[in-house]
């Protein structure tokens, strides 16, 4: 079965300071790993996607699938990253819409 | 460009009630999911709809149903309410592309008493 874990219910950072989400997933295959992001009074939001190997906002993600993991990182954080951030998994035969998420971090970023 | 709408916002509900709740995809979508997000169980994927066809369920009851209309629009519907249906129901759209991004609308808050 697949499953996604964020073992983190809520990070608080200092702006400035680094900032990791961690994201760890079970999955028999080769699956397509996101991170999506709510803002405060906002609708979910796609962040940034394993398959594109970009940075979004100063955010990159990689893909270690020795260790099963994609973990979400900044350097520096800034207040405006405070947000509800969601590892998400969809197989690779499905839609990138069908989603099995994990139970999101919230990252708290204070000045 | 308009995102995708959900309606009600808000809808407040009996036990043994049922419930249905709207969903308009962004135009030229012509996918569709549901997700159920409830306190502490975070989002749970329910129906996805394309071309007017239900494609996959998640792990719910048959009194979580619904449809896709032929201008893709879609309904989700809960019989037989119970108390933990109460959840934040969120709706999301795709283009009918293979490996394209889903939508996400604000969501219908669904408040079983």
């Amino acid at each position: 079965a697949q499953r996604v874990t964020q073992p983190e219910k809520l990070l608080s950072v200092f702006k400035g300071a680094p900032v990791e989400l961690k994201c760890n997933y079970s999955y028999s295959g080769s699956p397509e790993l996101f991170w999506y992001v709510q803002y405060s009074r906002q609708r979910l939001q796609l962040l940034l996607r394993h398959i594109s190997r970009e940075s979004i906002k100063g955010f990159t993600a990689d893909l270690n699938k020795g260790e099963t993991s994609f973990h979400l990182k900044k350097p520096f954080a800034q207040e405006e990253d405070s947000a509800m951030y969601y590892c998400a998994l969809s197989s690779a035969t499905d839609s990138w819409g069908k989603l099995q998420f994990g139970a999101g971090t919230q990252v708290v970023v204070t000045p | 460009e308009a995102g995708v709408t959900q309606s009600p916002t808000h809808l407040i509900k009996t036990r043994g009630q049922q419930a249905t709740l709207r969903c308009s995809p962004i135009s030229g979508h012509t996918s569709v999911y549901w997700y159920q997000q409830a306190l502490g169980l975070g989002l749970q994927f329910l129906l996805w709809y394309d071309e007017g066809e239900e494609r996959n369920r998640g792990n719910f009851p048959p009194r979580f149903s619904g449809r896709q209309f032929p201008n893709y629009s879609s309904e989700l519907n809960v019989n037989a309410l119970e108390l933990e249906d109460s959840a934040l129901y969120l709706c999301a759209s795709s283009s009918p592309d293979r490996n394209t991004e889903a939508f996400f609308g604000q969501g219908t808050r669904l408040t079983v008493v």
